[in-house]
């Protein structure tokens, strides 16, 4: 079974312009989630959906939003880049939406460079 | 609020040696906890999950409700052990919600020839 698929895996971009990122989740999996790694706050929950409705979100302001797909897949976006989104976002797929019994696969995540 | 604390950012142990990663929490209800590895250049995969009680590679984690604890464990370290190491709380599920993970900082675990 192919893995969580992130594309792309490097972005660069420079302040003020949006980016769109994409996940495709493990075949059979209906819930997506995203994660924003730093080195300063590590790794901070930014939302989740499960058959194309948010159902958690995290503390980020607006200009992060996404989106999923009636086939899963899911696309996150930010607008008006600021420095301080330069990051390492991962996308993690799983069979239901509770963790304790469906865990999370993690993708290997793209990086974003905001200039 | 939820909060990891994992005090140790680099873990350094010789081969055969006991290792024990630290996680503390802080959270009013009863969480489930998780262990994520993190080998180089591989994705972030879990490792066990409190609720199972299992052990995976040789490692253990205990859930110590009165200090707030979930140690990592493993008798005889191996070399391939060296990866990074976080501890996850997933809170209680929201009415209508999702359940979602909440992460330490993370230790980098070496283990030396």
């Amino acid at each position: 079974k192919a893995g969580v698929t992130q594309t792309p895996r490097y972005l660069i971009k420079t302040r003020g312009q949006q980016v769109t990122l994409s996940c495709s989740p493990i075949s059979g999996h209906r819930s997506v989630s995203w994660y924003q790694q730093t080195p300063g706050q590590g790794l901070q929950f930014l939302f989740e959906y499960f058959s194309e409705t948010q159902r958690n979100k995290g503390n980020f302001p607006g200009r992060f939003s996404g989106r999923q797909f009636s086939n899963s897949r899911s696309e996150m976006n930010v607008s008006t880049l600021e420095l301080g989104d330069s990051a390492l976002y991962l996308c993690a797929s799983s069979l239901g939406h509770r963790l304790r019994s469906s865990p999370l696969h993690f993708g290997n995540g793209t990086r974003l460079t905001v200039t | 609020a939820q909060r990891v604390t994992q005090p140790e950012k680099l873990l350094s142990v010789f081969k055969g040696a006991p290792v024990e990663l630290k996680c503390n929490y802080s959270y009013s209800g009863s969480p489930e906890l998780f262990w994520y590895v993190q080998y180089s250049r591989q994705r972030l995969q879990l490792l066990l999950r409190h609720i199972s009680r299992e052990s995976i590679k040789g490692f253990t984690a205990d859930l110590n409700k009165g200090e707030t604890s979930f140690h990592l464990k493993k008798p005889f370290a191996q070399e391939e052990d060296s990866a990074m190491y976080y501890c996850a709380l997933s809170p209680l599920i929201t009415q209508g919600g999702s359940e979602k993970l909440v992460f330490g900082k993370g230790t980098k675990l070496t283990v030396n020839p």
